[in-house]
């Protein structure tokens, strides 16, 4: 069946740091991958999308993810977090094959610390 | 651009109470999405309409959970009657067609269940 896995449920991080936010995705056919943004109080918003291409793609707000076939995973990163970038994170996988469904993952927490 | 509309933002009910959320797209979009978020995880896909069709209900509790979109643009999801485990987020997406275009997301209407 398919699935998305996102690992850690809660990430913290110093604002100036680095960031990744790990995604694994299980799913037979060529995937269609997407990483969307929860800020408190705000709708889910769309970062960045794969579909076929360059594997490393560039989001908004700075963000960048990089898919890897052979691991099946679409890791998102940015190489220094602000205050504003706390949030959920959430990895979704689109299924061709079943009327553009989305899968998503359970979502990734970041917590920046001043 | 106004956004996704969704009301009411916040439902308490006692279980086997009927509930009824409503949703404005963003003008235009043909394509609208109901999905469950239950604390923890990620949306769930409930019904998704091309203007007034159903394209997928899989998923869709059909026993107790029904949804309109009569004039292809405002949709209602309803609850009758409701269950403890319904207590989650009801979000609804719009997009300007099917396929994996960017899905633009209300901010979600909380309904805790007694």
């Amino acid at each position: 069946a398919q699935s998305v896995t996102q690992p850690d449920i809660h990430i913290t991080v110093s604002e100036g740091a680095s960031l990744e936010l790990r995604c694994n995705y299980s799913y037979g056919a060529t995937p269609y991958l997407f990483w969307y943004v929860q800020s408190p109080g705000q709708g889910l918003q769309l970062l960045l999308k794969y579909f076929s291409g360059d594997t490393l793609v560039q989001g908004i707000k700075g963000f960048e993810a990089e898919f890897k076939r052979s691991q099946s995973s679409f890791n998102l990163r940015k190489p220094s977090v602000h205050w504003s970038d706390a949030a959920e994170y959430f990895c979704a996988v689109g299924l061709s094959d079943s009327n553009y469904q989305l899968i998503w993952g359970a979502g990734t927490k970041l917590i920046i610390k001043p | 651009e106004a956004g996704v509309a969704q009301s009411p933002r916040y439902k308490i009910i006692e279980k086997r109470q009927s509930v009824a959320f409503w949703c404005n797209p963003i003008s235009g979009h043909a394509t609208l999405y109901w999905y469950q978020q239950i604390l923890g995880q990620g949306p769930k896909l409930l019904i998704q309409f091309q203007n007034n069709g159903v394209v997928d209900d899989s998923q869709l509790p059909k026993d107790r959970f029904s949804a309109e979109r009569l004039k292809g643009v405002d949709s209602t999801l309803k609850i009758q009657p409701a269950k403890l485990e319904d207590s989650a987020v009801y979000l609804c997406a719009s997009s300007s067609r099917r396929g994996f275009n960017e899905q633009f997301f209300g901010p979600g209407t909380r309904l805790t269940v007694l």
